[in-house]
């Protein structure tokens, strides 16, 4: 299996703008996470998926960011509209079964101007 | 609700100095506790799991279940453990909240 597979890597937009990240997880796993990496904030959970299905979305800053996975193989994360402070590293990560490795994926790199 | 607290943001220590990376965690449940390493602009990976009871790359962890923590430790710090390190806890839910993560430098 190649991985949780992200893209796109890199993305500058502009604010305002609407961006979408999409996840491939690894085929066969049950969950899908979505996480945000900021130097000042850490690693923080968005939101989670079990089969599908959004579990908790607790995490998710506020009305501009959505997800959503409509089948096994795929996920979106949006931002609408995009803010300078949303600039950061999203990774998307997988896992089998509670209490299994998390698997994440390389990250997409987005920097809102 | 559950909570991973990593003390320090940054440690720093000289080559085969011991390192120890503190992880407290707060949770009603019966924990699933996991070390996550991410190497300068790679993807964060595994490195231990509690229930493994196994040392990775000379790291080792024990859960203190009456202190709630998870500390990681290594006697001999080499150059190439340099990396931020997360502290993580699964819940019976399958929720996986991580801390803020520590910055280990070893230097030479």
């Amino acid at each position: 299996d190649a991985g949780v597979i992200q893209s796109p890597r890199h993305e500058v937009t502009e604010m305002g703008q609407e961006v979408t990240l999409r996840c491939k997880p690894i085929s066969g796993h049950d969950y899908l996470f979505w996480y945000r990496q900021t130097m000042m904030r850490g690693l923080e959970l968005l939101i989670y998926f079990n089969n599908n299905v959004p579990i908790d979305d607790s995490g998710m800053p506020e009305d501009r960011f959505s997800a959503k996975m409509p089948n096994a193989s795929f996920s979106t994360l949006k931002i609408q509209p995009s803010e300078p402070r949303d600039s950061a590293v999203y990774f998307c990560a997988s896992r089998a079964n509670v209490g299994n490795t998390i698997y994440f994926g390389e990250g997409s790199w987005l920097t809102v101007v | 609700a559950q909570r991973v607290t990593q003390p320090e943001k940054l440690l720093s220590v000289f080559k085969g100095a011991p390192v120890e990376l503190k992880c407290n965690y707060s949770y009603s449940g019966s924990p699933e506790l996991f070390w996550y390493v991410q190497y300068s602009r790679q993807r964060l990976q595994l490195l231990l799991r509690h229930i493994s009871r196994e040392s990775i790359k000379g790291f080792t962890a024990d859960l203190n279940k009456g202190e709630t923590s998870f500390h990681l430790k290594k006697p001999f710090a080499q150059e190439e453990d340099s990396a931020m390190y997360y502290c993580a806890l699964d819940t019976n839910a399958g929720k996986s909240t991580f801390g803020d993560g520590t910055t280990l430098t070893v230097k030479p």
